[in-house]
């Protein structure tokens, strides 16, 4: 069963922009790609979700290129309260189970 | 409103112990769903739910059973606990069914049960 990578960790300092990318290579026909944040001791929360091209909201920015293998989340302007791990989620069939798979997260740390 | 609530928020077990770990959701979803997260490791998924009366097996069900009992509450149960489920467990739910094409599969998790199993 392919899973999803992400990069296990980055730092950045406060009012940069954050790119952090996920790749999914087997990610289902019609399955969305969604982030998560999680901090410490707490369940995660939803950032953003979208199938091609560019979603953007009010926290952040989803980047999927043609192929949709790969997506990429963009946190403008970060600030220390942004520090957190952040999870891109992809569903995949697997033998006709359909299953989520969680990446390994990657843990931002906001500098001042 | 309080969204997505997990019982009992700690637990310490002894090995061959037996457990329930509740959940509820008062959001009216169709899905809920139960992860492991192991420390410093993300999330896996044990078992799902995509409507009330069935479920399905996710990446690790090996040790775990569930029920959906209704569409608010979906169980999970550790028949004979061991070291190797220690572990944060949350419970999730998410209007939309899994591998609906609709974007509607926003999960809503809970704050999570802690478990340790001596």
């Amino acid at each position: 069963l392919a899973k999803t990578t992400q990069p296990i960790s980055m730092d950045s300092y406060e009012g940069q922009e954050v790119n952090i990318t996920c790749s999914h290579n087997n990610i289902a026909t019609n399955d969305y790609i969604t982030w998560y944040q999680q901090f410490p001791s707490q369940g995660p929360r939803f950032i953003i979700q979208g199938y091609k091209t560019k979603v953007t909201n009010e926290v952040a920015s989803l980047f999927i290129p043609a192929d949709r293998k790969s997506s990429t989340l963009s946190l403008p302007r970060v600030s220390l309260s942004d520090t957190a791990v952040y999870y891109c989620l992809v569903g995949e069939t697997d033998s006709g189970t359909y299953k989520y798979i969680f990446g390994t997260g990657t843990r931002l740390k906001v500098l001042a | 409103n309080a969204g997505v609530t997990q019982t009992p928020k700690f637990q310490v077990l002894k090995t061959g112990q037996s457990m329930t770990l509740q959940c509820a959701q008062d959001m009216n979803h169709n899905s809920m769903y139960w992860y492991r997260q192991d420390p410093g490791m993300g999330l896996r998924l044990i078992y799902y739910s995509a409507s009330e009366g069935t479920t399905d097996k996710g990446e690790v069900p090996n040790g775990y059973n569930v029920s959906r009992l209704n569409k608010r509450e979906f169980s999970l149960r550790l028949e004979s606990a061991a070291p190797s489920q220690t572990s944060v467990y949350f419970c999730a739910s998410s209007e939309a069914v899994p591998g609906f094409a609709g974007g509607l599969e926003t999960q809503y998790f809970g704050p999570g049960t802690r478990l340790l199993v001596l």
